[in-house]
């Protein structure tokens, strides 16, 4: 089964920072890669799906790159509410698999 | 608006059957493309995704868990159902059912609120 790894496993930056998550793939998976937020104690929602595709609703500031085997998920200006958990996710084919999670903290 | 919500025991003890109903309203689980996934999140854990259930009643399941799961549909209340054997203390967790993006793939939004079920004697 393809296993997903998503570095650094925390972070922490400045309001305004550009924040770059990064995921990777055992194996190739196309662009079938999703990201998820966490926020704390909330239900994981929606960012980008096909690697780059905005989910409706989400700011412009997430954005997404990548294929084959190695993803990132960049905040281009952090702010305050984007404190949270963001999990990969890919879904070429079942089983589906997430990272472990990056939780993003403001310094 | 699409929404989903977990019922079910909150507490259930090892070696017993837990079964959790996702009562969702906002679409119809016999239109083509729909599915609804079972996600699970151990307390300050990663997801784990369990299985997905599809409109035509196609189904997939985490291999590491397939001997004790099940995921059936009810069409006419617009709920499926997660059944998972054995349970065992390292089940405890957050369970989410989650609306499958039509035509997109395995990918899930939105989600249900969770239920946090606990397996303890």
């Amino acid at each position: 089964d393809i296993q997903m790894t998503q570095s650094p496993s925390s972070l922490s930056a400045s309001v305004g920072d550009r924040v770059t998550i990064t995921c990777r793939a055992s194996q190739g998976i196309s662009i079938y890669l999703a990201w998820y937020q966490q926020r704390p104690g909330e239900v994981p929602k929606l960012l980008i799906y096909g690697a780059a595709t905005l989910q409706s609703g989400v700011p412009s500031r997430f954005s997404g790159s990548g294929s084959g085997t190695d993803f990132t998920l960049t905040i281009s200006s952090l702010q305050p509410e984007d404190v949270a958990t963001y999990y990969c996710q890919k879904y070429n084919r079942a089983p589906l698999a997430f990272g472990q999670g990056t939780k993003v903290e403001i310094k | 608006q699409i929404t989903l919500k977990e019922s079910g025991p909150t507490l259930v003890k090892p070696t017993q059957t837990l079964t959790l109903t996702c009562t969702s309203s906002g679409f119809s689980l016999s239109t083509s493309g729909v599915g609804v996934g079972w996600i699970r999140q151990p307390p300050g854990k990663a997801l784990e995704w369990l299985g997905v259930i599809y409109w035509d009643d196609d189904k997939f399941y985490s291999p590491s868990l397939k001997s004790r799961l099940t995921i059936t549909k009810d069409t006419s209340n617009n709920q499926v159902v997660l059944t998972m054997t054995n349970m065992d203390p390292v089940d405890t967790a957050t369970y989410y059912c989650a609306y499958r993006l039509p035509w997109v793939g395995m990918v899930f939004d939105p989600w249900g609120q969770g239920i946090l079920v606990t397996v303890s004697s």
